[in-house]
């Protein structure tokens, strides 16, 4: 069965430095996402993106977040300048439609950590 | 603000006993979704509902959507050690771009 996969899985990155998350999510998936939940929270969303655009963006995801598609077949989340409380792990999910019978897919996610 | 919130957090059963998880909310939801979700992995899809009063089975898990579409329950019959696993409700955010909001989760430990 496809899936979408995450890559790295863990990434430790010193405060302030720029950090990208990469996703491959199912190649005839037409909505993409990103979520994340930090340690012993709910996972909370950050973004849906369709068409080469931002659907919608949550409150977390400010000025130091962007989402690119660059290729295609990848989808990634940019973090320009990681601060601790960005530690996390965050979910790249995809789906074919928004209809509820086109589930989002999850990515095994990236466990970003900051130091 | 929608918000889901799930009870209890936390379950500890023995193997072949009953339980229910609940998953309530103030806001009308047109669809929920539950996933399971296992140590270092994505949550993964158990089952959509969408029509008020829709029950849906899996096995030995039965999902209930209430009447209004403000709350949910996952009930597993005869627990086995294999159903550990943190569960999760999810509802569609009212913006349709797909947005999804999800309970806290309830985390299962089912003891042989």
């Amino acid at each position: 069965e496809p899936e979408v996969t995450q890559t790295p899985s863990h990434q430790v990155t010193q405060m302030g430095q720029e950090v990208i998350l990469r996703c491959v999510p199912i190649s005839n998936h037409l909505y993409f996402y990103w979520y994340r939940q930090i340690l012993g929270q709910k996972v909370e969303f950050l973004v849906s993106f369709y068409n080469n655009e931002i659907s919608e963006k949550s409150e977390i995801f400010d000025d130091q977040f962007s989402v690119e598609r660059p290729d295609g077949s990848n989808f990634t989340l940019k973090i320009r300048s990681t601060k601790l409380e960005d530690s996390a792990m965050y979910f790249c999910a995809s789906s074919l439609g928004q209809s509820s019978n086109q589930p989002q897919h999850f990515g095994d996610g990236t466990r970003l950590s900051i130091l | 603000t929608q918000l889901l919130e799930q009870s209890p957090q936390f379950l500890s059963i023995q193997e072949g006993e009953n339980l229910t998880v609940y998953c309530n909310s103030s806001s009308v939801f047109s669809s929920l979704q539950w996933y399971r979700q296992e140590p270092g992995e994505g949550p993964v899809l158990l089952v959509t509902v969408v029509t008020g009063g829709e029950v849906k089975k899996l096995k030995r898990l039965t999902f209930q959507f209430g009447d209004a579409r403000k709350d949910s329950s996952l009930h597993i019959t005869a627990a086995q050690p294999g159903d550990t696993g943190l569960y999760l409700c999810a509802g569609d955010g009212s913006s349709n771009t797909g947005k999804l909001i999800f309970g806290q989760g309830t985390t299962l430990q089912v003891k042989p």
